[in-house]
């Protein structure tokens, strides 16, 4: 059975500061995994994805995670948030294949000014 | 279509009608899912169907939900005699499924009022 936890159900952050929202998932066999983002009133959207040995995965809006195996770990980074970014942030898991798609519970991402 | 679409995009009911929502999921992709997103909270797993297989029903929350995916396309979720704590918006998703399975696609939600 696979799980993923997000830590941390709010994360304040001031714009131009780093943005670290934290993913650890729980699987017998490498996953994939996928970083999603909900903008206020809106679906959700995808921001990346590991599915592949580039354990180094970028996305859009400047958001990039790192697949750390050892750690199993999935944590995503923007080196400067900006304030378009407030928005709440999933992370999901699902096996290589057939199989359903989990979430985490999710992190609200504040930025102040 | 280009998405995946659900309708309605908002429905009010009375507390004890059954409702019916619906999801087009993108044509050709095999894997669908319902969440709900009950306001400020996270997505609540509720049904995932997989081509011609059995769903996984573990999240249905009790049996006044239930789902079914016609010709292995459209979805309809149905709530019957809906309870005000059923208030909430219901996320569909589809994806490629199988070895292809890397990514869900979700529609807009049905933003559900029981009043």
């Amino acid at each position: 059975a696979q799980s993923v936890t997000q830590l941390g159900s709010h994360v304040s952050v001031s714009e131009g500061a780093l943005v670290l929202l934290r993913c650890n998932y729980s699987s017998s066999v490498p996953p994939y995994l996928f970083w999603y983002v909900q903008y206020p009133n809106q679906g959700l959207q995808l921001l990346l994805k590991y599915t592949s040995a580039a354990t180094l995965v970028k996305g859009i809006n400047g958001f990039e995670a790192e697949f750390k195996k050892s750690e199993t770990s999935f944590h995503l980074t923007k080196p400067s948030a900006h304030m378009s970014d407030a928005a709440e942030y999933f992370c999901a898991v699902s096996p290589r294949g057939w199989g359903k798609l989990q979430f985490g519970a999710g992190t609200q991402v504040v930025v102040t000014p | 279509g280009a998405g995946v679409s659900q309708s309605p995009s908002n429905k009010v009911t009375e507390k004890g009608k059954d409702v019916e929502l619906r999801c087009d999921p993108i044509s050709g992709h095999t894997a669908l899912y319902w969440y709900r997103q009950r306001l400020g909270q996270g997505l609540e797993f509720l049904i995932y169907f997989q081509g011609n297989s059995a769903p996984d029903k573990s999240g249905l929350p009790s049996d006044r939900f239930s789902a079914e995916r016609t010709g292995g396309s459209v979805s309809t979720l149905t709530i019957q005699r809906t309870q005000q704590e059923d208030s909430a918006v219901y996320l569909c998703a589809s994806s490629p499924g199988g070895q292809q399975n890397t990514e869900a696609f979700f529609g807009q939600g049905t933003r559900l009022t029981v009043v």
